[in-house]
């Protein structure tokens, strides 16, 4: 049973336009998310993180909102360059009260920029 | 400075080898992580390790597989008796402090295919 759900496998966006990727999660206990980014042959690449306390978290072209009573978290690119072109995996833990850090991912979303 | 490295980048076993895969991580980091990621899925956690000592190995998924730290420093993850099963990439992450273990820095894996 998947704890962190990242339901569109792929994601197409005009280069300039705003890339929206989603991530819900299910265990409430999960404090803290992250956003990882990979490339072919590559290891993910950590993108932005937000913790439990915030709803918003911005880094230059990278926003993450965070809801959590809805439990979904949603990185924003904006403008979105070719360069963005990659699987962009999200990923929850718990830094409080257990777990050491281990992350949870979901299965990733595709992102394709075209010029 | 140089990221975490891992070796051998490609491994070809046939079933019932024995394998032993090896990471670098980043010099000084506390915490190191080996994760699996088959086709298609996102990394899912095996063991975790801060300095030597190997603190949860809740993900590993049968007692072929051991993972070790001798120094606290590289780590080999080793599966014992190989099943096709068990084809995958495998992702090694090291994080600087047991404070933020979550800001975790991925190395390129090792692709593992047992025939």
């Amino acid at each position: 049973d998947q704890q962190v759900k990242q339901n569109s496998p792929s994601l197409s966006v005009q280069e300039g336009r705003i890339s929206i990727l989603n991530c819900d999660y299910t265990n409430s206990m999960f404090d803290y998310f992250l956003w990882y980014k990979k490339y072919p042959a590559e290891g993910p690449t950590f993108l932005i993180s937000i913790s439990s306390i915030k709803d918003k978290n911005e880094d230059g072209r990278f926003t993450v909102f965070l809801n959590k009573s809805a439990k979904h978290l949603s990185l924003h690119i904006v403008p979105s360059q070719p360069g963005d072109s990659a699987v962009y995996f999200c990923a929850a833990s718990r830094i409080y009260g257990g777990s050491q850090g281990n992350l949870i991912f979901g299965k990733g979303t595709k992102l394709s920029v075209k010029p | 400075g140089a990221g975490v490295s891992q070796s051998p980048r490609y491994k070809v076993a046939k079933r019932g080898q024995d394998v032993a895969l090896r990471c670098d991580p980043i010099s000084g980091h506390v915490s190191l992580f080996w994760y699996q990621q088959a086709l298609g899925q996102g990394p899912e956690f095996l063991t975790y390790f801060q300095n030597e000592a190997q603190l949860d190995k809740s993900g590993l998924p049968s007692d072929r597989f051991f993972a070790e730290r001798p120094e606290g420093s590289v780590s080999t993850l080793k599966i014992q008796r190989t099943q096709q099963e068990d084809s995958a990439v495998y992702l090694c992450a090291s994080s600087p402090s047991r404070e933020r273990p979550n800001e975790q820095y991925f190395g390129p894996g090792t692709r593992l295919t047992v025939t």
